[in-house]
């Protein structure tokens, strides 16, 4: 079974800065897809970003981008000139390739980013 | 993007009671949504995959005939939680999948998700 590991419960970074946030997971699987979903305070999940295990290019989008290593199982969110309205629970998801019929995702623990003015 | 409401955004309720949350996909059909419940400060826990026409699949160790799910359109997912009682007070959430997206490879995001339901049972 694929299971999502994020070790860090909790981040703080100043405005402005830039934040890495990990997550490892651990699966059989060559083919996937992996997450970074935001939860603010309103408790709305709010894709971020996501990354297709075949691709190689690492996915940007804006100030957001991933550090995917494929044979490390390792796949870290770097957040650069972090804003107030970044402060939010973040979960790392994974979920399994085309041909799965489930389409489940699978979450980590998630960790909280606070944001210092 | 596409949007998933779900209604009540809260609810509180006497123990012992039934309570029905339910899960829209306004914009889009969904063939598949799913069930989550989230304690304070965790993550999200799935409870259920619900597919249109068919009985849902539970995970393990949820109790079917405690939480009720009938996703009887393309549209519209239900769950409710029947007796409830403390213990059930959560946040509940559901996701909903596009099958416009289905077979598109790879799919921009293929679940959209509700604001949520905050329950509690006194």
């Amino acid at each position: 079974a694929q299971t999502v590991t994020q070790s860090q419960p909790e981040m703080s970074v100043q405005e402005a800065e830039t934040v890495t946030l990990s997550c490892t997971y651990d699966t059989s699987e060559s083919d996937y897809y992996l997450f970074w979903y935001k939860q603010p305070p309103s408790r709305q999940m709010i894709l971020v970003i996501r990354q297709e295990a075949y691709k190689q290019q690492n996915a940007t989008e804006n100030r957001f981008s991933v550090n995917f290593q494929k044979a490390a199982k390792s796949f870290s969110l770097k957040i650069s000139d972090s804003q107030l309205g970044d402060a939010a629970m973040y979960f790392c998801a994974y979920r399994s390739g085309p041909g799965v019929s489930n389409y489940q995702l699978i979450w980590g623990a998630g960790t909280k980013l606070i944001i210092k003015p | 993007g596409a949007v998933v409401s779900q209604h009540p955004s809260w609810v509180i309720c006497k123990s012992g009671t039934s309570v029905k949350i339910e899960c829209r996909s306004l914009d889009f059909q969904a063939t598949t949504m799913f069930w989550y419940r989230q304690f304070p400060k965790q993550s999200l826990m799935l409870m259920a995959t619900s597919n249109e026409g068919s009985k849902a699949t539970y995970e393990q160790g949820v109790e079917k005939d405690k939480f009720l799910i009938n996703h009887a359109s393309l549209t519209l997912s239900t769950l409710t939680v029947t007796s409830a009682h403390p213990e059930d007070s959560s946040f509940y959430i559901c996701s909903a999948r596009d099958q416009r997206l289905a077979g598109f490879i790879p799919p921009e995001n293929e679940q959209f998700f509700g604001p949520g339901t905050r329950l509690t049972v006194l």
